[in-house]
């Protein structure tokens, strides 16, 4: 029952360009809390990917980008690869409920 | 290089009480900013933030989980020590500690250990 909802799966072909969604709220980034996202290969640990809505770690490729607008991010793949086939979670900062750190519920997404 | 890795049992019976620790390198758990947490993912399923511990001594706790959950840290042998009580078969997952930076992200992960709560 995570706070932030994303689409369960997309996919796309080698080279084109998908999105993926991160619902929010009031909560968390409509009170101004940052989106950060993380793709996890299978059977890995998770590897953070974008920080601080829009910045890349030293080493990501630029062809992920982020950005955040009220209550929801995004998180763009531009030339899609097929080592970009993973699991992705977008993850804020929930101030309800005492507060606490919130993942979002995943996006596989699939190369074609 | 910052580096996590947990460590503790990888079978623990229903009511039965769970103990990890993560053990890091890299930084030091007293220096202002600084944090960890435990993060958890069931089979097939989505992450789930349990708890961080940061420099401060500030503690946050999953809401739905808090009443079973503590975190505790040992600076000087550089160890956070996740406690999770009464055990059930839901609880079987795949547990990892990472690194907070600023209280806002994880941006080091340990390989994560493997868990089943079974009897």
């Amino acid at each position: 029952q995570s706070v932030l909802t994303q689409p369960p799966s997309i996919s796309g072909a080698p080279g084109q360009r998908v999105t993926i969604s991160c619902t929010g709220s009031s909560s968390n980034f409509g009170a101004g809390y940052d989106a950060h996202w993380y793709q996890q290969l299978p059977g890995t640990a998770p590897k953070l990917l974008i920080y601080d809505n829009n910045n890349r770690p030293s080493g990501v490729p630029d062809r992920f980008s982020g950005s955040k607008s009220g209550t929801s991010a995004s998180l763009a793949i531009t030339g899609l690869q097929p080592e970009d086939e993973a699991d992705y979670y977008c993850q804020s900062y929930d101030h309800s409920l005492g507060g606490s750190n919130v993942f979002g519920t995943g996006t596989k997404v699939s190369v074609l | 290089q910052i580096t996590l890795k947990e460590s503790g049992p990888t079978l623990v019976k229903p009511t039965q009480t769970l103990t990890l620790t993560c053990t890091f390198s890299g930084f030091s758990l007293s220096a202002a900013g600084e944090g960890v947490g435990w993060i958890r993912q069931s089979p097939g399923k989505a992450l789930e933030c349990l708890t961080l511990i940061y420099w401060n001594d500030d503690n946050r706790y999953s809401p739905s989980l808090k009443s079973r959950l503590t975190i505790t840290k040992d600076t000087s042998k550089k160890q956070v020590v996740l406690t999770l009580t009464n055990v059930d078969l839901v609880d079987t997952a795949t547990y990892y500690c990472a690194h907070s930076r600023q209280m806002k992200y994880f941006d080091f992960w340990g390989q994560g250990i493997l868990v089943t709560v079974s009897s």
